[in-house]
Parts: structure tokens; sequence; C-alpha cells
């Protein structure tokens, strides 16, 4: 099984902030990554697919990168809608189809 | 725009059953594979299985082997999950998600609304 870890746990930023958050595979995943944006009480939303190709109606404030075991998610400046938990999930090696524990970007 | 909803979640005792289903509306419901996911409270995303488009092939996550089924009605456009033998450990919001599905892809897009259940006597 392919165990995915996300840095940091949670980001404290300001509104118009850029952020970074990493995601870390345990054996190479290739570009067979996925990012998710959760809001409280909502379900999750798919941002990211291929490690870099923006979903459907995603801003282009939101941008991945990498490739590997080691991943990026940027968001240019984040707006307040942004706060939430981001989450990372390989599909190269399953099942079973992994998650990491998720990244939460709060107010500063 | 693609929609799906879930139902049948509650309060069950350890032990017990409980059967899930998942409504899918606008778009084409046997082309797409299908999932559930599940989120315990206050705790990250788990798969919990996949099925095929034709009902083939069924995948299950380890912690749910031989207690939960998948199934799906294609006429009904209907996904089920049905949980017998169930723990504390399953209290979790279970969500169903169409996957994109090619040889590259395996990526959840749209998700369910969420259905509660809990465990516990």
């Amino acid at each position: 099984e392919i165990v995915m870890t996300q840095s940091p746990v949670t980001l404290s930023v300001s509104p118009g902030e850029r952020v970074t958050l990493s995601c870390r595979a345990s054996q190479s995943v290739s570009s067979n990554l996925a990012w998710y944006q959760q809001k409280p009480g909502q379900a999750p939303r798919l941002l990211i697919y291929g490690a870099s190709t923006r979903a459907t109606g995603i801003p282009a404030r939101f941008s991945g990168s990498g490739s590997g075991t080691e991943f990026t998610l940027t968001i240019s400046r984040l707006q307040s809608e942004d706060f939430a938990v981001y989450y990372c999930q390989q599909y190269s090696n399953w099942p079973p189809l992994t998650f990491g524990g998720g990244t939460k970007v709060e107010i500063k | 725009e693609a929609q799906l909803v879930e139902s049948g979640g509650g309060l069950v005792q350890p032990g017990g059953s409980l059967r899930l289903s998942c409504v899918a509306s606008e778009f084409t419901f046997n082309a797409y594979p299908m999932n559930w996911v599940r989120q315990a409270p206050g705790k990250g995303l788990e798969w919990v299985s996949y099925i095929g488009s034709s009902s083939s092939p069924i995948y299950y996550a380890d912690s749910v082997k031989g207690r939960f089924t998948i199934s799906r009605d294609n006429d009904k456009n209907t996904l089920y999950l049905q949980m017998n033998s169930l723990r504390a450990e399953d209290t979790a919001v279970y969500y169903c998600a169409r996957m994109y599905s090619s040889s590259r892809l395996k990526i959840f897009d749209p998700w369910g609304q969420g259905a509660q259940v809990t465990v516990s006597s």
C-alpha cells in the first residue's frame, strides 16, 4: 500500500498570501496524483489531477506540480473561500486508493 | 451537472447491519465506475470500495473486506453499500463518488453530500 504524507498538518495564513502545501508518497506514483478541497460540512471537491491539471471550473490561482514522490499544491493569492482542508490522493498503484491525512488552511 | 444523493445512514448497534444507497442523476450512470469513501469524525478520507461500470471488478479496503458488499443497479441509477457486522470504528460519513477512470486516471468527481453512519450501543 502506498502511504501518502501531507505537511504541514495546519497552515495559518492571511488572505492574499501565497500558500504551498506538500504531499509525499512512500514510493513513486509518477504523475498519478490528485488534490481535493473540503470545506466544513461539505463533500470533497476535485481540484487537480495528473499532478498539475486543473479540474473543470477550478480557478487559475490553484496550481499543482511534482512527480515521483514529491508534490506541491500552490494557491497563488489566498481568498476567503479557500480556507479549507486539502487532501492529496494517489492512483498509481491500487487497490487501495490512498489519501494523505490532509492539510488545514486556516485564517491567521 | 452530475449529482449523487446518498441515503440510508443512521444509528446502529455494534454487530448490526445497514444498507446505504446512492442515487445518481444528470449523467450516464452505467458508463462510470463508482466508489464509496468514508470519513471518520475529525479524520481524513478513507477509500472503502470500488465497483466497475458493469458491476465488475469489485475491490474493497482491507478494513471492510468480508463485512461490506458493494453493488449497483444500472436500471435504477443506484449504487449500494451493504454493511454487516458493523463496528464502532465504522462510524463515519460515507460518501459515494463517481470515478473518472482510464488507463491513467482514477479520480473521484463528483461526490455525494454524504450519509452519516454511527455504530454505538
